[in-house]
């Protein structure tokens, strides 16, 4: 079984439309969570990190659910711009990789 | 520097050929981290360093993969007898500590081919 998974998509939503993305993760002992973007052939880049109280920045708001060991992205009022794939990473904390997952892809339409 | 910085950028190679990849992380972030991502592929772990702490090469997928970190700042990636399927991007991140509260920040990455 994979460390974290996400359903690949791809998502095809309207300009202003309200986006969410959830992601599993395998591990009970993980400590931290992130959303990284990844826009094509570019690097990943940090997005926000995800607190157990949850939290929002802006129209992105992540939440995370450890009974059932998901974590959640939703985007507000999605732009032309949020266009890219978004990637779902666990961290154990006590160990020293991060598991990234596969990457659900998102494309706004205008 | 600013950010995470790698070099080459791209790399052709022919089989058999050792490559070189080069990371020079931001200054005063202890971790740095190997990973390469494959065309329509997650991203996978090759290597992490921290400090002067021995490094977690658990990720390394073969012994033609090598990799040091000189004066716990720039780090070279070595790639013996190219394959294939050693083509990917390979992506360097560094990261304050173990990024464990932080995440980190990658390079742009050398996009490597071997013909």
């Amino acid at each position: 079984r994979k460390e974290v998974e996400q359903d690949p998509g791809p998502f095809n939503v309207p300009e202003g439309a309200t986006v969410a993305f959830n992601c599993t993760y395998s591990n009970s002992a993980s400590q931290s969570f992130f959303w990284y973007r990844q826009d094509c052939r570019k690097e990943p880049k940090l997005l926000m990190s995800v607190y157990s109280s949850g939290n929002e920045d802006g129209r992105f708001t992540a939440q995370l659910n450890r009974a059932s060991q998901y974590i959640s992205l939703l985007i507000r009022d999605s732009k032309l711009s949020d266009s890219a794939t978004y990637l779902c990473v666990v961290n154990l904390y006590t160990g020293n990789q991060f598991y990234f997952g596969t990457g659900t892809s998102l494309t706004v339409i205008p | 520097g600013a950010g995470v910085s790698q070099s080459p950028s791209n790399k052709v190679t022919e089989k058999g050929k050792d490559v070189e990849l080069r990371c020079d992380p931001i200054s005063g972030h202890t971790a740095l981290y190997w990973y390469r991502q494959s065309l329509g592929q997650g991203l996978e772990f090759l290597i992490y360093f921290q400090g002067n702490s021995a490094p977690d090469k658990s990720g390394l997928p073969s012994d033609r993969f090598s990799a040091e970190r000189t004066g716990g700042s720039v780090s070279t990636l070595t790639i013996q007898r190219t394959q294939q399927e050693d083509s990917a991007v390979y992506l360097c991140a560094s990261s304050l500590r173990d990024g464990g509260h932080y995440g980190y920040t990658f390079g742009s990455g050398t996009r490597l081919t071997v013909v």
